[in-house]
């Protein structure tokens, strides 16, 4: 597979579940990227992982949201105790960060859609 | 101050017009700057960066850099009605992580 991949594509659950959202990123990516965005909505950052460093999670809305990153390439995005307004898509991108930090093109996977009844 | 900023539009243009897209920011030492489009219902993709002072050109998108001014546009020659989407600016911080953020985004319509 070239791309990012996401899995489900879609996510139907009963509020008060938990879920985990699963990003296969570009093979050779460092970085990792979770975003939310919720209906007409501009993309919310959700954490930041790069290669070895403890991940940024300074995007993270609650302590019920949690990520992590195995082996510096699939990355799961759990949230536990879903409340409706989790309800959105939730968007992984991963890139190939040059050094200081710049650049960072991030290419973007399919997304899941989420929905809390 | 949001740390990416952008009109939210609409903006409509005319088929053939050039649209004009802007995006400030507030991070003085950001290094890099990026255009993404998303069309309705997909995952956005990106269409130009770019990194120094000045224009970059790529077919008919020219991004243009203002470091000193802290805004960076997109110009759509020739727009089609398939350009027709959500413009979003991402700048890549430096103070507090190299983390990229996005703005909100603007909604372009090229009619026909």
């Amino acid at each position: 597979g070239a791309g990012v991949s996401q899995s489900p594509s879609n996510k139907v659950t009963e509020k008060g579940k938990d879920v985990e959202l699963r990003c296969d990123p570009i093979s050779g990516h460092t970085a990792l990227y979770w975003y939310r965005q919720s209906l007409g909505q501009g993309l919310e950052f959700l954490i930041y992982f790069q290669g070895n460093s403890a991940p940024d999670k300074s995007g993270l809305p609650s302590d019920r949201f949690s990520a992590e990153r195995t082996g510096g390439s699939v990355s799961t995005l759990t949230i536990q105790r879903t409340q409706q307004e989790d309800s959105a898509v939730y968007l992984c991108a991963s890139s190939l960060p040059g050094l200081a930090g710049g650049m960072d093109e991030q290419f973007f996977g399919p997304g899941t859609r989420l929905t809390v009844l | 101050q949001k740390e990416v900023e952008q009109n939210s539009g609409p903006l409509s243009v005319p088929e053939g017009a050039i649209a004009s897209l802007n995006c400030t920011y507030s991070d003085r030492v950001s290094q890099s700057f990026f255009w993404y489009r998303q069309y309705s219902g997909k995952s956005p993709e990106l269409i130009m960066s770019i990194y120094s002072n000045g224009d970059k050109e790529d077919g008919r998108f020219t991004a243009q850099l203002n470091k000193a001014s802290q805004y960076v546009s997109l110009l759509i020659r020739d727009s089609q009605p398939s350009d027709s989407a959500t413009y979003l600016c991402a700048v890549k911080t430096i103070t507090g992580g190299f983390k990229t953020i996005f703005g909100a985004g603007t909604r372009l319509f090229v009619k026909a």
